[in-house]
């Protein structure tokens, strides 16, 4: 397996303009969790989802910030409009719900987002 | 819900020295621990990780304890090399309530001098 991917790894955008990040879970994963890292404020759950189903969103800072899971393989995070202070690493992670020996956060590389 | 306090947030050791991070959590019904490792510009990785009931595990140079009755959790790190250099995070989670959702600490910066 390829592991978590996120899309795209790096983006810089203007202040106003929507942004949408995109991540694809391990295969077989029911848990998909959405992650913002800064330095500030280190590593904060925004969302997640279990079988495509949002669980809980009260990590999303503002209305700004939407996420969505339309089937098992695909989610993406939008945020619109953008502000120089959403500027962060954001990153994907998803899990499965079975043995314990198989129910490991895995984590994407990461998008890059830069606001000016 | 859970908290997970994280100490130290820096840590220095010279190579070869053992390096300990210890982390607290609040919620009883907790029962999964992991500790990841993230090097700089990368994504956070599992290390090692220790449910609760078992009260330690090692993993060569790597070893977490666990005292669920004073609720807090240990990561020890033996023989340090430089490429132990990292950032390392404690989680905790309590299943039957929240799934699979972690609750991470804020993180302890390890940095080892050769």
């Amino acid at each position: 397996d390829a592991g978590v991917i996120q899309s795209p790894r790096h983006e810089v955008t203007e202040m106003g303009q929507e942004v949408t990040l995109r991540c694809k879970p391990i295969s077989g994963h029911d848990y998909l969790f959405w992650y913002r890292q800064t330095m500030m404020r280190g590593l904060e759950l925004l969302i997640y989802f279990n079988n495509n189903v949002p669980i809980d969103d009260s990590g999303m800072p503002e209305d700004r910030f939407s996420a969505k899971m339309p089937n098992a393989s695909f989610s993406t995070l939008k945020i619109q409009p953008s502000e120089p202070r959403d500027s962060a690493v954001y990153f994907c992670a998803s899990s499965f719900t079975g043995f314990e020996t198989t129910d490991t956060q895995y984590f994407g590389p990461g998008t890059r987002l830069t606001v000016l | 819900g859970e908290n997970v306090e994280q100490h130290p947030s820096t840590l220095s050791v010279q190579e070869g020295d053992s390096a300990v991070i210890k982390c607290t959590y609040s919620d009883s019904a907790s029962n999964y621990f992991p500790w990841y490792k993230q090097e700089l510009g990368k994504r956070p990785q599992l290390i090692i990780d220790i449910r609760s009931n078992v009260g330690e595990k090692k993993d060569q140079r790597i070893a977490v304890t666990l005292n669920k009755t004073a609720k807090h959790f240990s990561l020890h790190i033996t023989e340090t090399q430089p490429e132990d250099s990292a950032v390392y995070f404690c989680a905790a989670r309590n299943a039957m309530e929240y799934g699979n959702k972690l609750v991470f600490g804020a993180g302890t910066i390890l940095r080892v001098k050769s």
